[in-house]
């Protein structure tokens, strides 16, 4: 089946630091790959995507590249600001899925430090 | 905007109470799909429609049950409320060919 994987969190950083979230994937065929970003007390919403191989998804400084060779979809940003303090979600839609299905990671807890 | 509301923040309820969780999209999105979060799980996919009517199991349907009777509307229900279902709720929505999935705020739900 489809799945999800993210690296362990809590990331604590400082402000201005290199920021990387690594997401990797299982999926049959080639699916469209998602990061969502859910800020305390508020639900999820659409940070990035990338349809298909190669794609690079930006969006408010965060890039993420659709690698099919190593099935990773890693989301970075040059220099965090205390507002990106979130949990971030790495999510992927499979092809040909009814209803529009999206299949998520564990989440990633994002603490950014002034 | 795209805005799709729960109906409670927060709700307490005892075990065995019959708890109804209510959702409502503005935009007529054909999709719909209740999701519970807990910590170290990520999101987990109860149930989803695909139109009014119509619904399919999600991953962990187990002491769930949903009402789709109208388009805008998707209704959640814990037959028989159990406190292994305290947990965060969350709802959204997608238009037929559009993937973007558009969430509501969340209910916490309680059950003591």
């Amino acid at each position: 089946g489809n799945s999800v994987t993210q690296m362990e969190g809590p990331v604590t950083l400082s402000e201005e630091a290199f920021l990387t979230i690594n997401c990797t994937y299982t999926a049959t065929g080639y699916p469209s790959l998602f990061w969502y970003v859910q800020y305390p007390g508020e639900g999820l919403q659409l940070l990035l995507k990338a349809t298909k191989a190669d794609d690079k998804g930006s969006n408010k400084g965060f890039e993420a590249t659709y690698r099919k060779e190593t099935t990773s979809f890693h989301l970075e940003k040059g220099s965090v600001q205390v507002s990106d303090s979130a949990v971030y979600f790495c999510a992927l839609k499979a092809r040909g899925t009814s209803g529009s299905r999206l299949t998520f990671g564990e989440g990633t807890q994002l603490t950014v430090n002034p | 905007d795209v805005k799709v509301t729960q109906s409670s923040r927060y709700l307490v309820k005892r075990t065995g109470e019959k708890v109804f969780l209510e959702c409502v999209q503005d935009m007529d999105h054909e999709n719909m799909f209740w999701y519970r979060q807990d910590p170290g799980l990520g999101l987990r996919l109860i149930y989803f429609s695909y139109d009014v009517k119509m619904k399919e199991k999600g991953d962990i349907p187990e002491g769930y049950s949903v009402s789709r009777e109208k388009k805008e509307r998707f209704s959640l229900i814990l037959e028989s409320a159990s406190t292994n279902q305290t947990s965060m709720y969350l709802c959204a929505s997608t238009e037929g060919r559009n993937t973007e999935a558009f969430f509501g705020q969340g209910t916490r739900l309680t059950v003591v």
